[in-house]
């Protein structure tokens, strides 16, 4: 079976960075993604870490370490926009996702 | 705007009863997903489908079944409708299916509620 462990939720002010961790438990591993989804929307892609490292995208940012079965999610310079649910996961199972509030 | 789009949008439906949902990938993605997911969790998976071939399946019961059609589109069927079957359901197309590196692209949803 396959399993991954976040935090249930994180707040934080404007301008601030958060961290999201990520642990997993799979058979079989290709790769950890990341997804945001806001209330009411869909998940959308943010990024995807097939190997260990930092991978940039803008201002957000995860990592990976595989002989840790470990990940995080880093979001820089926080932005009201960005309060949502974020999602890791080993596809096609998913995180229980991780709420961010953002405050002003 | 990812080019997958779900309906309907809302359903509303009697316990016991038949339900189908569908969904429209984008085109060219072989691979379409379903998922369930219930308020504040994360998607579980039900099952994938490559090239109509089932490819895949979560630990959902049989009464969840699907279908995908050589057009980009798939349905997803639900028999014998029990009250915690009331969730948002997604589906998600991609290039490639399961363990490959691939970006799933999500559709809006159907919430689907069950009295």
């Amino acid at each position: 079976g396959q399993s991954l462990e976040q935090p249930s939720e994180v707040t934080a002010v404007e301008g601030a960075i958060v961290q999201i961790n990520c642990t997993y438990q799979t058979s079989g591993f290709y790769g950890l993604s990341w997804y945001q989804q806001h209330d009411g929307g869909a998940p959308t892609f943010l990024s995807y870490n097939g190997l260990d490292g930092l991978e940039e995208t803008g201002r957000f940012s995860s990592f990976l370490s595989r002989s840790d079965s470990y990940g995080y999610l880093l979001l820089q310079e926080l932005q009201m926009k960005d309060s949502a649910s974020y999602f890791c996961a080993v596809e096609p199972t998913f995180g229980g996702g991780t709420r961010v509030l953002v405050k002003p | 705007e990812t080019g997958v789009t779900q309906s309907p949008t809302h359903l509303i439906k009697t316990r016991g009863q038949q339900v189908t949902l569908r969904c429209s990938s984008q085109s060219g993605h072989n691979t379409v997903s379903w998922y369930q997911q219930a308020l504040g969790q994360g998607p579980q998976f039900i099952f994938q489908y490559y090239r109509e071939e089932e490819n895949g399946r979560g630990n959902f019961p049989p009464r969840f079944s699907g279908l995908q059609f050589p057009n980009y589109s798939s349905e997803l069927n639900v028999n014998a409708l029990e009250l915690d079957d009331s969730a948002l359901y997604l589906c998600a197309s991609s290039l490639y299916s399961i363990g490959r590196d691939t970006e799933a692209f999500f559709g809006q949803g159907t919430r689907l509620t069950v009295v």
